[in-house]
């Protein structure tokens, strides 16, 4: 059973252009959130999916940051125009919707994408 | 709004003895969990251990063990035989429900000496 898949691992973008960072949840996990850790951080909340839904935006820029978790298809994370700032490991995990499962033993989590702009 | 303080940058340990990490966290919920995440240089979250808020018990998984005041709003993790794979960056963290959305503290680096 594949645990939660991130691509890429690292990404490279000069100022200016857009990221796109994949996620493909747990199998059977309906809920995908997504996490950025600055360098030397813990790692901050952005925002929480369920298929075709948001649930939870409150931690993602108002600007050139959005996410999707289509019906079919990995949830990606898109950040537009980006700049040095933006550089940065993300991190998404995925769970069973809440209430189900075993709480905190149901998240898990993925190896990140670095992104690195120049 | 909830926040978690782990006010031990680096901690050092010698092979074999024992290390407690210190956390503390505020909020004015009742019904939580905390957790104590791993993070080696793989840069992967792996979970140590979880606590709900509601059992008094400690909770303890091998070697690791926490000691949870909740009058406090202390969660400390205590590592016991370190050995030379526990370091790695150790995260505190919480959340209202179990499968929601983690606040994390900004970490202990955690160095064990041969």
């Amino acid at each position: 059973n594949a645990g939660v898949m991130q691509n890429p691992r690292h990404l490279v973008r000069r100022r200016g252009q857009e990221a796109r960072l994949r996620c493909s949840p747990m199998k059977g996990h309906s809920h995908v959130y997504w996490y950025r850790q600055l360098p030397e951080e813990g790692l901050k909340f952005m925002v929480y999916l369920q298929k075709e839904n948001i649930i939870d935006e409150s931690g993602m820029p108002k600007e050139r940051f959005s996410a999707e978790f289509p019906k079919e298809g990995p949830s990606i994370l898109r950040i537009q125009q980006v700049v040095r700032g933006d550089s940065a490991a993300y991190f998404c995990a995925s769970s069973l919707a809440p209430g189900q499962g075993s709480g905190g033993y149901g998240y898990t989590f993925g190896s990140g994408t670095r992104l690195t702009v120049v | 709004a909830q926040t978690v303080t782990q006010s031990q940058p680096e901690m050092s340990v010698q092979e074999a003895e024992t290390v407690t990490l210190s956390c503390t966290y505020d909020t004015s919920e009742s019904d939580y969990y905390l957790f104590w995440y791993k993070q080696p240089p793989s840069r992967q979250m792996i979970l140590v251990i979880r606590q709900e808020a509601y059992k008094q018990q400690n909770a303890t998984e091998n070697r690791f063990s926490v000691n949870f005041q909740k009058a406090a709003k202390s969660f400390s993790l205590k590592i016991s035989d370190s050995q030379l794979g526990d370091a790695a960056m150790y995260f505190c963290a919480y959340s209202l429900f179990g499968n929601e959305k983690l606040t994390f503290g900004t970490g202990t680096r955690l160095t064990i000496i041969p």
